[in-house]
């Protein structure tokens, strides 16, 4: 079966340290997002990708980036990682015509 | 942007009876509206969707409604069973080619057997 997976599903790091986390699928679907989800503020939109090579801004992009080399892998950095960034992190997938997102298991990421 | 209310943030209910979130949203151009259920320790699951076109959408006891001109959606769940419990989330997204959902802050449900 077709999947989404994300790696590693727990990461505990520190302040300043550039952190990837992994998304990858066997969908070979265009579309793939990066969320984060925090207590009171529901799944908020990190980063997104249409198609290799292209990738674009989220309502909540300051101190990520991601980039889009094959259509399996939208990994996700975190330049410096900040406190604030401690936070449960969730890829979606969608096909390139679709609305329909489907999510990865999720990465619970800490930052001490 | 596009802003996504969800009402309320809890809710219990006796297993059996039904269930009710209702969210509202500001962008008159959305015109996907989707559904999730989050369990603890899982990713959001897709239940339902409803688009602009259609104001009613049922799948065995789960239903979501649409009123485009209030601009607000709803999702019922008749006949609740403790497996309903979870987070439930629901979203819009823009048309005009984005793919983009905006989402609510969620309702955590609880069944009460």
């Amino acid at each position: 079966d077709a999947e989404i997976t994300q790696s590693p599903r727990h990461k505990i790091t520190e302040t300043g340290r550039q952190v990837t986390l992994a998304c990858h699928q066997t969908w070979n679907h265009n579309n793939m997002f990066w969320y984060r989800q925090d207590l009171g503020h529901g799944l908020r939109l990190i980063h997104y990708s249409y198609g290799v090579q292209d990738t674009n801004k989220g309502e909540v992009s300051d101190g990520y980036s991601v980039s889009r080399s094959n259509t399996e892998d939208l990994p996700l950095t975190l330049e410096s990682a900040a406190s604030s960034q401690t936070s449960v992190y969730f890829c979606a997938v969608a096909k390139g015509t679709s609305n329909e997102q489907f999510f990865g298991p999720g990465t619970r990421l800490t930052v001490l | 942007g596009e802003n996504v209310e969800q009402h309320p943030s809890t809710l219990s209910v006796q297993e059996g009876d039904s269930a009710v979130i209702k969210c509202t949203y500001s962008d008159s151009a959305s015109n996907y509206f989707p559904w999730y259920k989050q369990e603890l320790g899982k990713g959001p699951q897709l239940i339902i969707d409803i688009r602009s076109n259609v104001g009613e959408k049922k799948d065995q006891r789960i239903a979501v409604t649409l009123n485009k001109t209030a601009k607000h959606f709803s999702l019922h769940i008749t006949e609740t069973q403790p497996e309903d419990s979870a987070v439930y989330f629901c979203a819009a997204a823009s048309g005009a080619g984005s793919y983009q959902l905006t989402f609510g802050k969620g309702t955590k449900l609880s069944v009460i057997p």
